[in-house]
């Protein structure tokens, strides 16, 4: 069957520190993987794409890399800060249509 | 970044009655809508894809005539909750893309019927 797996256990780290969340899926080719945040209440806010020919992206404090021989997604956030205390959605996309299928999230909370 | 707005943020609605939700993309004009719906810290799951002017798309398992969606124009889609019951209640949200781009996602809706 189609998977995919985030950690729903929460992430709990001190600040500073660099947080590390996985992104695994089955049975799924997607030609996108995309990282969104969401915050309690509220609607995703999108983060970062990478595409199946990518291997790495990097914007600002934030990294995401996509192996698809692993079907794996790793999104990593550096210098982490209380603020990015959040929920983070990894969700793919099919070459053949817009539709997002999304992961139940990791959520992250960062210590001050 | 893209604006969608979503109204209302919240509704509380009698069983039994129907509840519009309205979806804008404010600053582009979208190919496509989605509506989702999210139980408390589970996924998002997908229930139908809109295309202005043209039946929504709905996906295995959703009602077509408990969840009306309109899509009249490039900036709305609405979608209707007919004769909500109290299992209706969760949080919906829509989100719009343009082509080959990052999905844009409503504040999202969280609806309570008693």
């Amino acid at each position: 069957s189609q998977k995919i797996e985030q950690n729903s256990e929460a992430l709990n780290i001190q600040e500073g520190k660099t947080a590390t969340l996985t992104c695994n899926y089955t049975n799924y080719s997607p030609a996108y993987l995309q990282w969104y945040r969401q915050d309690p209440g509220r609607g995703p806010v999108f983060l970062l794409l990478i595409r199946e020919n990518e291997k790495e992206k990097r914007k600002e404090r934030l990294k995401v890399t996509f192996d698809t021989t692993l079907k794996q997604s790793l999104f990593h956030i550096t210098a982490s800060q209380p603020a990015d205390s959040a929920t983070y959605l990894c969700a793919l996309r099919m070459d053949s249509s817009y539709k997002l299928i999304f992961g139940s999230g990791t959520r992250l909370l960062v210590r001050p | 970044g893209a604006v969608v707005s979503q109204h209302p943020s919240r509704v509380i609605c009698k069983s039994g009655t129907s509840v519009k939700i309205e979806c804008r993309s404010l600053d582009f004009q979208a190919t496509t809508m989605f509506w989702y719906r999210q139980f408390p810290k589970q996924s998002l799951m997908l229930m139908a894809t809109s295309n202005e002017g043209s039946k929504a798309t709905y996906e295995q398992g959703v009602e077509k005539d408990k969840f009306l969606i309109n899509h009249a124009s490039l900036t709305l889609s609405t979608l209707t909750v007919t004769s909500a019951h109290p299992e209706d209640s969760s949080f919906y949200i829509c989100s719009a893309t343009r082509k080959n781009t990052e999905a844009f996602f409503g504040q999202g809706t969280r609806l309570t019927v008693v």
